[in-house]
């Protein structure tokens, strides 16, 4: 059965550091694409990073800098590094897997919320 | 980046009802969107890929249509396990993006 867990989640000060991690199982974290997206309150989904299986990763411009996706093969885990965190990057951050690479999100976790403060 | 836009922001809708959302993107993806069904506390739930291929399992009464820049998600027959928040997403270029949602409740 395929499971998505992800952990790290809490309240961060602003301008330190988070790093967020996804177990995964039923299948390899380096055979599937696995992305970061959140919800911030009220607001709509927003992918924060790809990670492709053959290691291309993707940022979209606005993510850049601040956050890095990286995967542990031997421990089947994603991880998302925070570093200088905002106000705004106060979410819930869903772990998501694209098993075949079409671009869709087949299996998502239940996320984890990261809250900041000010 | 490609702007996806959904309508209504709410749905209000009775059981064995039709329900309509709309999505709209502020350029052509082609046929390349999906739909996810989003329930409080749960991961998201894929529910059609391609503009109109259902996912696993999915059942019949939802279909999806459109193509370029508009498409529609749509419920015959609504079930109680169908009040949700739908959110539509792009694939067509990255960064891949999704609507802001329609709260059907």
């Amino acid at each position: 059965e395929v499971q998505v867990v992800e952990s790290g989640g809490g309240l961060a000060q602003r301008g330190g550091s988070l790093r967020l991690s996804c177990a995964v199982f039923g299948f390899t974290v380096s055979g599937s694409y696995m992305s970061w997206v959140r919800q911030a309150p009220g607001k709509g989904l927003e992918w924060v990073s790809l990670l492709y299986s053959d290691g291309r990763i993707d940022y979209p411009n606005s993510m850049k800098g601040r956050f890095t996706i990286s995967r542990d093969s031997s421990k089947n885990t994603l991880y998302l590094q925070m570093n200088n965190v905002r106000a705004e990057d106060t979410a819930v951050y869903y772990c998501a897997r694209d098993w075949n690479g079409d671009m869709i999100i087949d299996d998502w976790g239940q996320g984890t919320l990261v809250t900041v403060s000010s | 980046e490609i702007v996806m836009t959904q309508s209504p922001a709410t749905l209000s809708v009775s059981p064995g009802e039709r329900a309509t959302l709309s999505c709209r993107a502020s350029q052509s993806v082609g046929s390349n969107v999906a739909w996810y069904q989003h329930k409080p506390g749960q991961a998201p739930r894929l529910l059609m890929y391609h503009t109109s291929a259902r996912a696993t399992g999915l059942a019949a009464r939802f279909s999806g249509s459109g193509s370029g820049t508009e498409f529609t998600l749509t419920i015959t027959s609504l079930q109680s396990e169908d009040f949700a928040v739908y959110h539509c997403q792009q694939y067509e270029n990255w960064p891949f993006t999704f609507g802001p949602g329609t709260k059907v409740d």
